[in-house]
C-alpha cells in the first residue's frame, strides 16, 4: 500500500471550506483513497473514497490530481463539530480482510 | 444510517478475569472487525471475519478469541484478562463487496481497563 504523507494539524476559520491534503505519491493504479475521521474518544468515521475521479457526498469532496499522486478532501462548510483528526489511506482493494491502517492524519480545529 | 453498537462504553476488570465485548450491528453487513487503539500505536487489528462462523487472525490475536455466531454479532473475548490489555477496543462492519472492505463503520469504542 502506498505512503499517504498529511500535515500535522491545520485550523480553519468556522462556516469556511476546510482543505485537507494528502501526497500518495507512490500510489498504484488499483488503490484506493479513503478518508476518515476519528473526533476524540470517539470511534472513527469513514467519510469517503475514490478511485480517480472525483467524488462528492453529504459530508464532504474529494479532488484527486490526474497523476493521483495527491488528493484534497473538501468540507464546504466546516463547523465546530468538525474538530477531528482526519486520515487518508490507500488501499489495493482485495478479498483479503480489509484491514485499515492509520497514519498519524490531520488534526483539524475549527475555530470560532 | 449505519448503526454499530457496542454492550459498554467504560469497563473495569481484575487481571484473570474473562472478559466480552460485544459489538451489534444492523445493516446486514458481511465482514466485522474488532481494533483495538493504543496512543502512539495507532489502529492494530485483532481479529475479522466475513461471514457467520468464519474468522480470520489479523495483527495482534494473542490473548484474544473471538465469536461470530449470528451475522449482526461479532463477541471479543479476552480469555484471561491482563493489564497489557488495557485499551480502547473498536468494533467496525463494512460490506461485502470487494470496494466496500475499507468503507468501514465503527462503534462508540470500549474503553477497557484492567487492573
Amino acid at each position: 500500500d502506498a505512503k499517504t504523507t498529511q500535515p500535522p494539524s491545520m485550523d480553519c476559520a468556522e462556516g469556511r471550506a476546510a482543505n485537507l491534503p494528502c501526497n500518495h505519491s507512490t500510489i498504484s493504479g488499483n488503490e484506493y483513497v479513503y478518508w476518515y475521521r476519528q473526533i476524540h474518544s470517539q470511534g472513527p468515521q469513514y467519510i469517503i473514497h475514490g478511485l480517480k475521479n472525483n467524488e462528492t457526498n453529504e459530508m464532504a469532496s474529494l479532488i484527486i490530481t490526474e497523476d493521483r499522486k495527491s488528493s484534497t478532501l473538501i468540507l464546504p462548510h466546516a463547523t465546530l463539530r468538525d474538530t477531528a483528526v482526519y486520515y487518508c489511506i490507500a488501499r489495493v482493494v482485495s478479498n483479503q480482510g480489509g484491514k485499515l491502517i492509520f497514519g498519524q492524519g490531520t488534526e483539524l480545529s475549527v475555530k470560532p | 444510517d449505519v448503526k454499530v453498537t457496542q454492550s459498554s462504553r467504560y469497563l473495569v476488570k481484575r487481571t484473570g478475569e474473562k472478559v466480552f465485548l460485544e459489538c451489534v450491528q444492523d445493516m446486514d453487513h458481511e465482514n466485522m472487525f474488532w481494533y483495538r487503539q493504543d496512543p502512539g500505536l495507532g489502529l492494530r487489528l485483532i481479529y475479522f471475519s466475513y461471514d457467520v462462523k468464519m474468522k480470520e487472525k489479523g495483527d495482534i490475536p494473542e490473548g484474544y478469541s473471538v465469536s461470530r455466531e449470528k451475522k449482526e454479532r461479532f463477541s471479543l473475548i479476552l480469555e484471561s484478562a491482563s493489564t497489557n490489555q488495557t485499551s480502547m477496543y473498536l468494533c467496525a462492519s463494512s460490506g461485502g463487496v470487494l470496494v466496500l472492505n475499507y468503507e468501514q463503520y465503527f462503534g462508540p469504542g470500549t474503553r477497557l481497563t484492567v487492573t
